[in-house]
């Protein structure tokens, strides 16, 4: 099992410039939830997912965009970036049925540096 | 108030010595509580998961006190390879699956 993989592992953007991260994971999870985590600010929600086919936003979904057509891939796009979206992400996926079944497994994180 | 504090540290430690992380939770109805550890660039790794009970897994040992929403971590023996950050993780008890982090403490053990 390769658990949540991500790709790529760095990038360096332009402002203006789009990318899409890929997430992916082998567990048969049904949660999947992207973060982005900057120095002093912790984990931070952008988008998540309860299932193929659905999004939602978290708490900082400004400026991205995700799609789930696929039940082991979801996808954050960021159509125009800009130097505040500089960060560390993170991709995780879950059973996500409550309790300690909503443990989750994280991906070796994208690091992205956007001029 | 935060939904999840803890104190950022950095606890700087020899080895051998014991060390203990606390944290406090906002919502008294989150039900499941977790540690995570995490590296330096490195992504966060489940520890161990927090039972009404307590638990212990070798030098580490997790107590959940409900009344006073407080979670603490005990690492006992610390080893140099216990330096990272740890995070103190609760559920989101009105959103099944959604997870609230800690912004973590770190620790250093030296020498």
């Amino acid at each position: 099992n390769a658990g949540v993989t991500q790709t790529p592992k760095f990038r360096v953007l332009k402002t203006g410039q789009s990318m899409t991260l890929l997430c992916a994971q082998d567990m048969n999870h049904e949660y999947m939830y992207w973060y982005r985590q900057d120095p002093g600010m912790g984990l931070r929600l952008i988008h998540y997912s309860v299932g193929e086919g659905t999004t939602a936003k978290g708490e900082v979904p400004d400026g991205y965009n995700v799609s789930r057509l696929k039940k082991q891939n979801f996808l954050l796009g960021l159509e125009s970036a800009a130097p505040s979206q500089t960060s560390v992400y993170f991709c995780a996926s879950s059973y996500g049925r409550g309790g300690f079944t909503d443990t989750q497994y994280f991906g070796p994180g994208t690091r992205l540096t956007v001029l | 108030r935060k939904e999840v504090e803890q104190d950022p540290g950095p606890f700087n430690v020899p080895e051998g010595a014991t060390v203990a992380f606390n944290c406090t939770y906002s919502n008294s109805a989150s039900q499941s509580f977790f540690w995570y550890r995490q590296d330096c660039r490195k992504e966060p790794k489940l520890l161990m998961s927090v039972y009404s009970s307590g638990n212990e897994d070798g030098r580490f040992t997790a107590q959940l006190n409900r009344a006073s929403q407080y979670i603490s971590l005990l690492i006992r023996d610390s080893k140099l390879s216990d330096s990272a950050t740890y995070l103190c993780v609760v559920n989101n008890p009105s959103n099944t699956g959604k997870l609230i982090f800690g912004q973590g403490t770190t620790l250093q053990v030296k020498p």
